[in-house]
């Protein structure tokens, strides 16, 4: 049975570092995986898709990578804003629709 | 834009009272999906429906129903909302890739619907 797991729960760090949010799953038989934001009390914002033939996927300061072999996957923020505050969740597609999701990180940006 | 519509935003009903909950897009994705999400955890998928084909998940519990009347339209209905039952409730779409052998796109969301049960 598949399950992913993210790691820290919550993260805290001051405005201006690089960070790195850490995604593992347990079955590296995936389709692909997603890196989603959730602000609070809002729905969720696709920031990355990474193909299980892809190693990375790049959009702006956000860098995502993917190790199937290890069932790992990293989402790298640069030069973090406090606007960059919200859950980040990771989904793993493991077969047709359905998406396996880990439990998120909380990321606050201190100004 | 091309978006996920959600309405309400906010829903309220009573205990054992039915409602319904609806959702928009304007993305012609085949794939429509609700999801319950409960506060810190990730979403439950529900069901989705592939075109008009409804999937059911298997723990998704009988007080929970869908009608996709149309392309562009999926409603999701809780005949008899119990207390457990409030949450955030999300609706997503993607588009299918690979010709009904089940891989899509990205999945969109909506803004969802947070349903509070008196």
């Amino acid at each position: 049975k598949q399950e992913v797991t993210q790691i820290p729960a919550a993260l805290s760090v001051p405005e201006g570092e690089n960070l790195v949010l850490n995604c593992s799953f347990t079955d590296s038989a995936i389709y692909n995986l997603q890196w989603f934001r959730q602000d609070p009390g809002k729905g969720l914002t696709s920031l990355l898709l990474i193909q299980s033939s892809q190693r990375e996927q790049t959009s702006g300061r956000l860098n995502a990578s993917l190790d199937k072999s290890s069932g790992r996957s990293t989402l790298y923020i640069a030069a973090s804003q406090p606007g960059d505050s919200a859950t980040y969740l990771c989904a793993v597609r493991h077969s047709n629709y359905q998406l396996i999701w880990g439990a998120g990180t909380k990321l606050i940006i201190k100004p | 834009d091309a978006m996920v519509i959600q309405n309400p935003r906010y829903q309220v009903t009573q205990f054992g009272k039915p409602v319904t909950l609806s959702c928009s897009q304007t993305l012609n994705h085949n794939v429509m999906y609700w999801y319950q999400q409960k506060s810190s955890q990730a979403p439950k998928l529900l069901f989705h429906y592939y075109d008009k084909d409804f999937n059911n998940e298997a723990d998704t519990p009988d007080n929970f129903q869908s009608r996709r009347p149309n392309t562009s339209f999926c409603f999701l209905d809780i005949r008899s909302p119990g207390l457990g039952d409030a949450a955030m409730y999300l609706c997503a779409t993607s588009r299918d890739v690979a010709s009904g052998r089940g891989l899509t796109d990205t999945q969109y969301f909506g803004p969802g619907t947070r349903l509070t049960v008196l």
